[in-house]
């Protein structure tokens, strides 16, 4: 089956610096990548998501960078804010969703 | 606020018990799921139904127990649970699985701890 693995698990940056949390896949077949963000008593909310037939996708802050030939997509959060802290998960689909293990975002004002 | 709600938000029982988990959709969405989330482990899928239909049983234990009356609403039965069934359990549904629409939205979940 599909195995997805997320880093760091642990993150902190300085309020306006960019954060960057990298996953990576080892099911070619998979073809739909989304984010997760879900903050503290709260479910998983999709902030973005890329299919696999695009390279990039952008919005506002958030951007996700896909590399098909290696495997591995990526969540850029640019300017980040403090409520931009939460644990963000990402994970990989062809039928069913495997998720990463989570990153635990802490933006320091 | 994502249109998926799920009660009680919070329950603690004891291993005899039996407790039933609710899980609404307003979403218009015909596939729905349920995931255990851990500490410090990714979400496991445990059970998808489709258009009422259960068409994944993740090997998950028989005290646990799916029930889908319809699109709209989702149950997850507990009896006779041990103590490492303590989880947030989470609620999520999609359009359905053979739409395309791979989105899936998720509720707030259920904190349950066994005792």
């Amino acid at each position: 089956g599909e195995n997805v693995e997320q880093h760091p698990s642990t993150l902190s940056v300085q309020e306006g610096d960019s954060a960057v949390i990298k996953c990576t896949y080892s099911d070619s077949a998979s073809n739909y990548f989304p984010w997760y963000k879900q903050e503290l008593g709260k479910g998983p909310q999709l902030i973005i998501d890329i299919r696999s037939n695009v390279g990039e996708k952008k919005d506002q802050r958030i951007a996700v960078t896909l590399n098909k030939t290696a495997k591995h997509f990526s969540l850029h959060i640019t300017e980040t804010q403090p409520e931009d802290s939460a644990v963000y998960f990402c994970a990989a689909s062809r039928n069913q969703f495997y998720f990463g293990t989570g990153t635990s975002l802490t933006v320091i004002p | 606020e994502t249109g998926v709600t799920q009660t009680p938000r919070h329950l603690v029982m004891g291993m005899t018990n039996k407790k039933s988990l609710k899980c609404e959709q307003h979403l218009g969405h015909n596939a729905m799921y349920w995931y255990k989330q851990s500490a410090k482990k990714p979400l496991e899928l445990m059970f998808v139904y489709n258009f009422k239909e259960q068409t994944e049983n993740n090997s998950v234990p028989s005290r646990f127990s799916p029930e889908c009356p319809n699109s709209s609403h989702l149950f997850l039965h507990l009896h006779t649970l041990q103590p490492e069934d303590s989880a947030l359990y989470l609620c999520a549904s999609s359009q359905d699985l053979a739409s395309g629409s791979y989105e899936q939205y998720f509720g707030p979940g259920t904190r349950l701890t066994v005792t």
